[in-house]
């Protein structure tokens, strides 16, 4: 399973768009790109998944260069509530389906007024 | 509304006691997973289950049991043998046939050994 590393922390102030990059120099060729947000005491949730290029959603952008070595998770004009911790996941659906998933740390952003 | 349920939310135990935390989900979800997160920390998988009747280790078993005899429910005992079993247990699920990586999560139980 591809390690990721990504900030510890980072700030950010209201309406700003905040760019959150993770590495993964081992990814391998099955592997996804996903992303969770996790508020205190909550269960994180999916926020968004890319393999490569640019996916977008309603609540997020993720960036994918060719080499897929990182990624970048975008979030336009950010609001109080986006003050959470972000994590970055790479993993694969193995033979049978079992899903294994690798949480580090993640980020941890915090929106000011 | 489909959803995991956890419960209960808050749990306190005396030290040397066993202590089992619900997960039920209506999801129709094949895998089930339990994780554990201390405070500042990730997440860590203790044990998941593909199917009914079958169940895995994941990377801190030690001092967990858990049993899977149906697919609504994935209930985790912590035991007395867990060292430090103080913090915030997670349950996730997953539908097999997805191709990605989301898993649904309840909304934890925190337990605190007194």
């Amino acid at each position: 399973l591809a390690k990721t590393t990504q900030p510890i922390s980072m700030d950010s102030y209201e309406g700003q768009e905040v760019n959150i990059t993770c590495s993964h120099n081992n990814i391998a060729t099955n592997d996804y790109i996903t992303w969770y947000q996790q508020f205190p005491s909550q269960g994180p949730r999916f926020i968004i998944q890319g393999y490569k290029t640019k996916v977008t959603n309603e609540v997020a952008s993720l960036f994918i260069p060719a080499d897929r070595k990182s990624s970048t998770l975008s979030l336009p004009r950010v609001s109080l509530s986006d003050t959470a911790v972000y994590y970055c996941l790479v993993g694969d659906r193995l033979s049978g389906g079992y899903n294994k998933l690798i949480f580090g740390a993640g980020t941890r952003l915090a929106v000011h007024p | 509304d489909g959803g995991i349920t956890q419960s209960p939310k808050y749990l306190f135990r005396k030290e040397g006691q066993n202590v089992t935390l619900s997960c039920e989900q209506n999801l129709n979800h094949d895998a089930m997973y339990w994780y554990r997160q201390d405070p500042g920390q990730g997440l860590r998988l203790i044990y998941y289950s593909q199917i009914v009747n079958d169940f895995q280790k994941g990377d801190i078993a030690e001092g967990y049991s858990v049993s899977r005899e149906k697919k609504e429910s994935f209930p985790l005992t912590v035991t007395s043998a867990q060292k430090n079993p103080t913090a915030f247990y997670l349950c996730a699920s997953r539908a097999n046939y997805r191709a990605d990586n989301e898993q649904f999560f309840g909304p934890g139980t925190r337990l605190t050994v007194l």
